[in-house]
């Protein structure tokens, strides 16, 4: 059974950082690429971020980009999400999502997601 | 970006009759050299999180009810509930993989 569980989430100011992280399961983690969708009440799904199974591409939304960065330990089955220099409209849920292939297209396995709350 | 707009935001069906959510993108989602319209649907249910539905437009992910189907071509889809269940009530969001990934704002479901 795919089971992805994020961590990470949690109370931080305008201006700092957080690291979210994914641990998945029940799939090889090295032939599926890995994304994170956020929701928020008034936006909405949004897609953040996604990663080819190698790691080798990346990929950002336009209103992440410069700021969160995307990685995965295949050693690991870990997904990862740093996030820098966090605004108030960061405030989400952020799920982790598995993809049916090597390259990020529809999402078929998702997290319960994990909150982030940016407030000072 | 390509836009998604689904229609209505929200709406009201009685048990066992037929649902159907619209789904419309800023351009075409097709993709001429494989012949396929990039975009999916999703279900979800208060606290949690979103479940795949369809795929690639018209394609029921496994263990998706028959109930549920997917049509439509470039700009314009929909999902049809055939015989609305109360386990159906949920809010729907499609997707496009097209251009990067965009959902439209999606459309709740509930019982009249």
């Amino acid at each position: 059974e795919v089971q992805v569980l994020e961590s990470g989430g949690g109370l931080v100011q305008p201006g700092g950082s957080l690291r979210l992280s994914c641990a998945a399961s029940g799939f090889i983690f090295s032939s599926y690429a890995m994304s994170w969708v956020r929701q928020t009440p008034g936006k909405g799904l949004e897609w953040v971020s996604g990663i080819s199974g190698d790691g080798d591409s990346t990929y950002y939304a336009d209103s992440v980009k410069g700021r969160f960065t995307i990685s995965r330990d295949n050693s690991k089955n870990t997904l990862y999400l740093q996030m820098n220099s966090l605004r108030v409209e960061d405030t989400a849920v952020y799920y982790c999502a598995k993809d049916p292939g090597d390259h990020p297209s529809w999402f078929d396995d998702w997290g319960q997601g994990t909150l982030v709350t940016v407030s000072s | 970006d390509i836009v998604m707009t689904q229609s209505p935001d929200s709406l009201a069906v009685s048990l066992g009759e037929r649902a159907t959510i619209n789904c419309q993108s800023s351009q075409s989602v097709f993709y001429s050299s494989n012949n396929k319209n990039y975009l999916a649907w999703y279900q979800q249910k208060p606290g949690q999180p979103p479940k795949l539905l369809i795929y690639w437009a018209s394609i029921r992910e496994s263990g998706v009810p028959e109930r549920f189907s997917g049509s439509g071509f470039g700009t314009d889809f929909t999902l049809t509930i055939s015989g609305l269940q109360a386990e159906d009530v949920a809010v729907y969001y499609c997707q496009q993989y097209y251009s990067s990934w965009t959902f439209g704002q999606g459309t709740k479901v509930e019982i009249k």
